[in-house]
């Protein structure tokens, strides 16, 4: 079975600083899907980023940037700038080519202003 | 991207009494959707996974007579939480996912209190 692991269960940033968050996870799939999940107090699941394991190249989407490194099964989320509105509990998630879709323990980020 | 709206988002119910979740796909056609549950400062645990048309697939542990999942059309699922006990309070959380897509879409949640 699948398996995603954050190993940060708390994070600090200073506000207009860049912060990563680590995830590493465990598969034996080659197809598969990996993603960067927000939830603010609200609880409502808000999608970050997401990659593709066929593509080499890191996704990027504004200030949120992921670095992917298939072989070693990691999969990190750079926040740059960041803003006092990113503060929120992100979950990393794999989604296998069987569809469903696991997630990690969450990591609390905090931005400090 | 696309809407997916849970209702009802707060609910609390007697212990002994069944309660419906709705989970709607309002601007694409959600051929799978998936039902968790997460617990206070914990990650989303998945409970099932359903198909429009078929039965769902339950993980390991969650019992099946107990959480009853239809996903009669391709627009709406639903979770009915029988003979609720207080054990079952918690936050239940669906997303809907087209025949194409990549990502899946998340309700807004629903927060269970059995009393």
């Amino acid at each position: 079975a699948q398996t995603v692991t954050q190993s940060q269960p708390e994070m600090s940033v200073q506000e207009a600083e860049t912060v990563t968050l680590s995830c590493t996870y465990d598969t034996s799939e080659s197809d598969y899907y990996l993603f960067w999940y927000k939830q603010p107090p609200s609880r409502q699941m808000i999608l970050v980023i997401r990659q593709e394991a066929y593509k080499q190249q890191n996704a990027t989407e504004n200030r949120f940037s992921v670095n992917f490194q298939k072989a070693a099964k990691s999969f990190s989320l750079k926040i740059s700038d960041s803003q006092l509105g990113d503060a929120a509990m992100y979950f990393c998630a794999y989604r296998s080519a069987t569809n469903d879709m696991r997630f990690g323990a969450g990591t609390r980020l905090t931005v400090k202003p | 991207g696309a809407v997916v709206s849970q209702h009802p988002s707060r609910v609390i119910c007697k212990s002994g009494t069944s309660v419906k979740i709705e989970c709607r796909s309002l601007d694409f056609q959600a051929t799978t959707m998936f039902w968790y549950r997460q617990f206070p400062k914990q990650s989303l645990m998945l409970m099932a996974t359903s198909n429009e048309g078929s039965k769902a697939t339950y993980e390991q542990g969650v019992e099946k007579d107990k959480f009853l999942i239809n996903h009669a059309s391709l627009t709406l699922s639903t979770l009915t939480v029988t003979s609720a006990h207080p054990e079952d309070s918690s936050f239940y959380i669906c997303s809907a996912r087209g025949l194409q897509g990549t990502e899946a879409f998340f309700g807004q949640g629903t927060r269970l209190t059995v009393v």
